[in-house]
């Protein structure tokens, strides 16, 4: 029973690179959810994503990019790594069932990243 | 104003202790709310929903109060496992299931 699987699990990466931070997900949820937690502070939205196909920013998009080509996939692409964009980033994913609107998010083990 | 507020701690506490945990949200158009914990560099993960009667899971239990924007959260008989930070989480309203989390409350219980 994966859930949400978040690949790498640590990366360091120098000023200006580039990379992917990968999420899949095998609970066939709608809704799927980018965060970045830094040091001491709680989880703040980057992107979500309410189906395939649809994308839109959360509360510190700039720096990122997501696309959502399929139900299960999610990634997250920092274009310029910036040291500010050191932090640990969770994948989570939810489900919307009618007008219940307690069903929890799910989240995968997380993303160490540096940037140096 | 932080959108969700919570008292960051630590509190310590000995084992078998009742400890409570409060947060407050400044939205009132909030819908839907939840305890999370997180153990030491790990992922969220869903301790129990709140509901507006009030609600207990075992040794938990969760109290909201609209009027006041306030949640609580009252953990009985302490157990050293229960260290860990407890995330106040907010709903509002709309299609997307976006949550507001507060930063967290660090419990530490001492043997």
């Amino acid at each position: 029973n994966a859930g949400v699987t978040q690949t790498p699990k640590f990366r360091i990466l120098k000023i200006g690179q580039s990379m992917t931070l990968q999420c899949t997900q095998d609970m066939n949820h709608n809704y799927m959810y980018w965060y970045r937690q830094d040091p001491g502070m709680g989880l703040k939205l980057i992107y979500y994503s309410v189906g395939a196909g649809i994308t839109d920013k959360g509360e510190v998009p700039n720096g990122y990019n997501v696309s959502r080509s399929t139900t299960e996939d999610f990634p997250l692409r920092l274009e310029l790594a910036a040291p500010s964009q050191t932090s640990v980033y969770f994948c989570a994913s939810s489900q919307r069932r009618g007008t219940d609107s307690n069903q929890p998010q799910h989240f995968g083990d997380g993303t160490r990243l540096s940037i140096l | 104003r932080k959108e969700v507020e919570q008292d960051p701690g630590p509190f310590n506490v000995p084992e078998g202790a009742t400890v409570a945990f409060n947060c407050t949200y400044s939205n009132s158009a909030s819908q839907s709310f939840f305890w999370y914990r997180q153990d030491c560099r790990k992922e969220p993960k869903l301790l129990m929903s709140v509901y507006s009667s009030g609600n207990e899971d075992g040794r938990f239990t969760a109290q909201l109060n609209r009027a006041s924007q306030y949640i609580s959260l009252l953990i009985r008989d302490s157990k050293l496992s229960d260290s860990a930070t407890y995330l106040c989480v907010v709903r509002y309203g709309g299609a997307t299931n976006k949550l507001i989390f507060g930063t967290g409350t660090l419990l530490a219980v001492q043997p």
